[in-house]
C-alpha cells in the first residue's frame, strides 16, 4: 500500500543547531513530494516540494530537502534552526500518475531548545 | 490570488447532534478539494476528495458525510456526531491534479 513514513515523532534540537527530520514513502513510482509545516492551532503552510529534475530542493524559512531514490526518502534539513522554527512537520507525496489524492505522514514535532 | 476559507473556528456540540462544516476557495476554478481530520497528536488522515461539484469519494467509512454543491464550495456533515468525531478538521485544495495542496486554518471540534 502507498504510504509515508515519519520514523521520529519528537526531536528536540538547541537554538542554532542543524537539523534533519527524516520521511520515507513506499509509492511503485516516485511520487511528487512536499514538506508541510503547521504551527500550533493553525493550518498546514507549504514549505517545499519535489517534482522532478534536481534532487535537492530548496524551499521558504531556510529550508531545504533531498531527495534520494535509491532510499525512497526526502528528508527536510535546515542548517540553523530557529526558535521560531518550533513547530509540526508533515511530509506528504502524491502520486504522479493523475491520480488525486495527497497522504501525509503522522507528522514530526520539533522543539527548540535556547 | 487563491485563497480557502473555513468556518467555524471552533465548535462544540453534544453528542448526537447534527454537523455541518463548510470550505469555500477564492480565485481558481475547478480546483480538488480535501477533507482532513487531524486527531490529536496524530497526523493527518484523509476523509473526503473531490475532482468536481458532486463527485465524492470517501477513504474513510465512518459517521461522516461530504457534498459539493457548487464549484468552490465543499461541506463536511454528519447527522449525528460521536464522542470520536472530535479533532481537528482541515480543508484544502489543489489547482490541478499533482500540484501542492493549500489548507485552510481549520476547524477544532469538540464532542462533548
Amino acid at each position: 500500500a502507498q504510504s509515508v513514513t515519519q520514523p521520529d515523532i519528537h526531536i528536540t534540537v538547541s537554538e542554532g543547531a542543524s537539523l534533519e527530520l527524516r520521511c520515507n514513502y513506499s509509492y511503485g513510482a516516485t511520487p511528487y513530494l512536499f514538506w508541510y509545516v503547521q504551527s500550533p492551532g493553525q493550518g498546514l503552510q507549504l514549505l517545499l516540494k519535489y517534482f522532478s529534475g534536481d534532487t535537492l530542493v530548496q524551499g521558504i524559512k531556510g529550508f531545504e530537502a533531498e531527495f534520494k531514490r535509491s532510499q525512497s526518502s526526502f528528508n527536510l534539513r535546515k542548517p540553523s534552526v530557529h526558535w521560531s522554527d518550533a513547530a509540526e512537520y508533515f511530509c506528504a507525496a502524491r502520486p504522479s500518475g493523475g491520480y488525486n489524492k495527497l497522504i501525509f505522514g503522522a507528522g514530526t514535532r520539533l522543539a527548540v531548545h535556547p | 490570488s487563491q485563497t480557502i476559507h473555513q468556518w467555524p473556528a471552533t465548535l462544540v456540540q453534544p453528542v448526537g447532534s447534527p454537523l455541518s462544516l463548510e470550505c469555500t476557495v477564492e480565485g481558481t476554478s475547478n480546483p480538488n478539494l480535501y477533507w482532513y481530520r487531524q486527531a490529536a497528536g496524530r497526523g493527518l488522515q484523509l476523509l473526503f476528495y473531490s475532482v468536481g461539484i458532486g463527485q465524492i469519494s470517501s477513504e474513510v467509512p465512518q459517521n461522516l458525510s461530504a457534498s459539493r454543491p457548487q464549484d468552490r464550495q465543499f461541506i463536511l456533515s454528519s447527522k449525528k456526531l460521536l464522542l470520536s468525531d472530535s479533532g481537528f478538521y482541515l480543508c484544502a485544495f489543489s489547482r490541478e491534479v499533482n500540484t501542492e495542496a493549500f489548507f485552510g486554518q481549520g476547524t477544532r471540534l469538540t464532542v462533548v
